[in-house]
């Protein structure tokens, strides 16, 4: 149990299709973050909200779109994906702060964009 | 550009060993902090190091910061096979609470 779940583990959509990963933290922390994650390449930041504000990666696409309703859910909204959107996504938390926490990261969605 | 790269990308130890894997970064940082991923999981928090801060223990871990060269280093010592896995470092960019990962340095302890 590591105090953030992200749904579903696995998802596999047609480039076509629309889905969406949720992430979910218990830990009482005010920052969420996504990043990817491919073979051979560095984690990639995608999205940052930290109370209430939205810090992005201007290299990411905007077919992915994040939603951060709460402090404690964030959500990725999925469109027309191309098949280089397959890898692993991580959603973390953190509590940001006099002396930042370290993050907490969840297990991942494994994405396969066909 | 990346801000930390581990170096080596790979390394292959008999169980017992020690393990030294080695981090760079280019900005000015707040912290440094270790990760370790097993295949196919999410990322786990192991230490955390300062800026003002030059070494620090866990456990069988030692984590040093040198601020002058941008640059740390990870020692697992008596390693197991337990400790299979990739180990990243993170900095948090100029200060902020953005924090970059490198690409990580594959560890195997062979039993």
């Amino acid at each position: 149990e590591t105090g953030v779940t992200q749904t579903p583990r696995h998802l596999v959509m047609g480039m076509t299709n629309k889905k969406s990963l949720k992430c979910e933290q218990h830990l009482g922390h005010n920052a969420m973050y996504w990043y990817k994650q491919s073979a051979k390449k560095p984690l990639e930041l995608m999205f940052v909200y930290s109370l209430e504000e939205r810090v992005e990666n201007n290299s990411v696409p905007s077919r992915f779109s994040p939603e951060c309703p709460n402090s404690s859910h964030l959500f990725l909204h999925l469109h027309t994906l191309q098949p280089e959107d397959s890898a692993l996504y991580l959603c973390a938390s953190s509590y940001t702060g006099t002396g930042n926490s370290p993050l907490h990261f969840g297990n991942g969605t494994r994405l396969t964009v066909t | 550009s990346q801000q930390g790269e581990e170096d080596p990308q790979a390394l292959s130890i008999q169980e017992g060993e020690n393990a030294t894997m080695n981090c760079s970064y280019k900005t000015s940082i707040n912290n440094l902090q270790w990760y370790r991923q097993n295949s196919g999981r999410g990322l786990v928090h192991l230490i955390l190091i300062r800026s003002n801060e030059r070494e620090k223990h866990s456990g069988r871990l030692r984590v040093t910061l040198d601020t002058s060269k941008k640059s740390s280093s990870l020692l697992i010592t008596a390693s197991r096979a337990a400790d299979t896995a990739s180990y990243f470092c993170a900095t948090d960019s100029s200060g902020t609470y953005k924090y970059i990962f490198g690409t990580g340095t594959r560890l195997k302890v062979l039993a």
